[in-house]
């Protein structure tokens, strides 16, 4: 069990820049969550997908965001463009059913400048 | 009605002392709590959980006591050790959602 795996681990980009972080969860988990880390807000949840549909993305902060799921091993979170005060750690996480321990990936740190 | 409050923002505890962390919650519809470690540069990961059908869990050292009358559940962590130092966050859901909303995490030092 390879766990939920993140890339890039670190990405540093313009302010304008479209950014694509790329989520693969653990084979067989049914739910897939973004969740954004910061010191002032502390951990997010920006949408959540069960079986490749997204449930509610009430989190999402704007249009800028958005978040796909084409199959059950992938997922990407879009920023289209970036502002500096996307600067966060965003992580995936998934779990095997609603309701179970969510799996954290090692997170994606974005810095844009 | 969403918030998880938690406290304290920060905690040194000697080595062998007993570390507690307290979280507080609105929302009824609440019925999972988890408890999650993060070290630097990981993601949080699973501690200990508890559903409000029992007020107390234990495993190992650490120990989960809940109050649903209060709206209160808090984390004990006994005979902490140097590596225990990390930051940990509570967290409540409903069960039907899966949908965590997180503390805002305790950073928590144990001192040699």
């Amino acid at each position: 069990d390879a766990g939920v795996i993140q890339s890039p681990r670190h990405e540093v980009t313009e302010m304008g820049q479209e950014v694509t972080l790329r989520c693969k969860p653990i084979s067989g988990h049914n739910s897939l969550f973004w969740y954004r880390q910061t010191m002032m807000r502390g951990l997010e949840l920006l949408i959540y997908f069960n079986n490749n549909v997204p449930i509610d993305d009430s989190g999402m902060p704007e249009d800028r965001f958005s978040a796909k799921m084409p199959n059950a091993s992938f997922s990407t979170l879009k920023i289209q463009p970036s502002e500096p005060r996307d600067s966060a750690v965003y992580f995936c996480a998934s779990s095997p059913a609603t309701g179970s321990p969510l799996h954290f990936g090692n997170g994606t740190r974005l810095t844009v400048t | 009605q969403q918030q998880v409050k938690q406290s304290p923002q920060s905690l040194i505890v000697q080595k062998g002392g007993i570390s507690i962390i307290n979280c507080a919650y609105e929302n009824t519809a609440f019925d999972y709590f988890p408890w999650y470690q993060q070290f630097p540069g990981k993601g949080p990961a699973l501690l200990i959980a508890i559903r409000p059908d029992v007020s107390e869990k234990k495993e190992g050292r650490f120990t989960i006591s809940f109050n649903k009358s209060a709206k209160q559940f808090s984390l004990h962590i006994m005979d902490s050790q140097p590596g225990d130092s990390a930051t940990y966050f509570c967290a409540a859901s409903p069960s039907d959602t899966g949908k965590l909303i997180f503390g805002q995490g305790t950073t928590l030092q144990v001192k040699p």
